[in-house]
């Protein structure tokens, strides 16, 4: 079974500050995983995606994540924050069928 | 990427009328569609699968009777929230996905904001 766990759910930097947001996952296959941004009233937007290639994603806006299937993790960075980046993030597992969305992480930039 | 559209975005109704969300995939041919629902500070809730040219799979606790999900075509699916009650008030997002060989990731429409007076 495919399950999602992002750790946090609200997350506070200030501008210009690294920003982590943390992501597990379990799944009995070699899944596919996703960060998803959403802004106020507004649908989600694909930051970036691991599908078996490269460890290190880089996606748009700065942010990269890193699969590491030892530890189960997907975390996304961003070397330093901007206002822009308040939003809600969602990570997502897919076993190639079903895509399975974490709880979500509040991330609140204080200038 | 590929363009998802979602119409309206935005719904107020009466309560006891029905509502209708059209999803479409704009440039690229959804194999599957997918229906969430959103409340306020929450997670996306799946509602529902849908495959063109088949029924949709309901989620458990979804009222099937009440969210008729109809996917005519690789790039047109609808959801109509019948007899409209306030809490089904909520943000309807869809999704379009292609399948593992186009694209293999979910692309998201902007989503409906259904009011319910």
């Amino acid at each position: 079974a495919q399950s999602v766990t992002q750790l946090d759910s609200h997350v506070s930097v200030s501008e210009g500050t690294p920003v982590l947001l943390r992501c597990n996952y379990s799944s009995s296959y070699s899944p596919s995983l996703f960060w998803y941004v959403q802004h106020p009233n507004k649908g989600l937007q694909l930051l970036l995606k691991y599908t078996s290639a490269a460890t290190l994603v880089k996606g748009i806006n700065g942010f990269e994540a890193e699969f590491k299937k030892s530890e189960t993790s997907f975390h996304l960075t961003k070397p330093s924050a901007h206002m822009s980046d308040a939003a809600e993030y969602f990570c997502v597992v897919s076993d190639g069928n079903q895509f399975y969305f974490g709880t979500g992480t509040s991330l609140t930039v204080i200038p | 990427g590929a363009v998802v559209s979602q119409h309206p975005s935005r719904v107020i109704c009466k309560s006891g009328t029905s509502v209708k969300i059209e999803c479409r995939s704009l440039d690229f041919q959804a194999t599957t569609m997918f229906w969430y629902r959103q409340f306020p500070k929450k997670s996306l809730m799946l509602m529902a699968t849908s495959n063109e040219g088949s029924k949709a799979t309901y989620e458990q606790g979804v009222e099937k009777d009440k969210f008729l999900i109809n996917h005519a075509s690789l790039t047109l699916s609808t959801l109509t929230v019948t007899s409209a009650h306030p809490e089904d008030s909520s943000f309807y997002i869809c999704s379009a996905w292609g399948g593992v060989q186009a694209y293999n990731e979910q692309f998201f429409g902007p989503g409906t904001r259904l009011t319910v007076l």
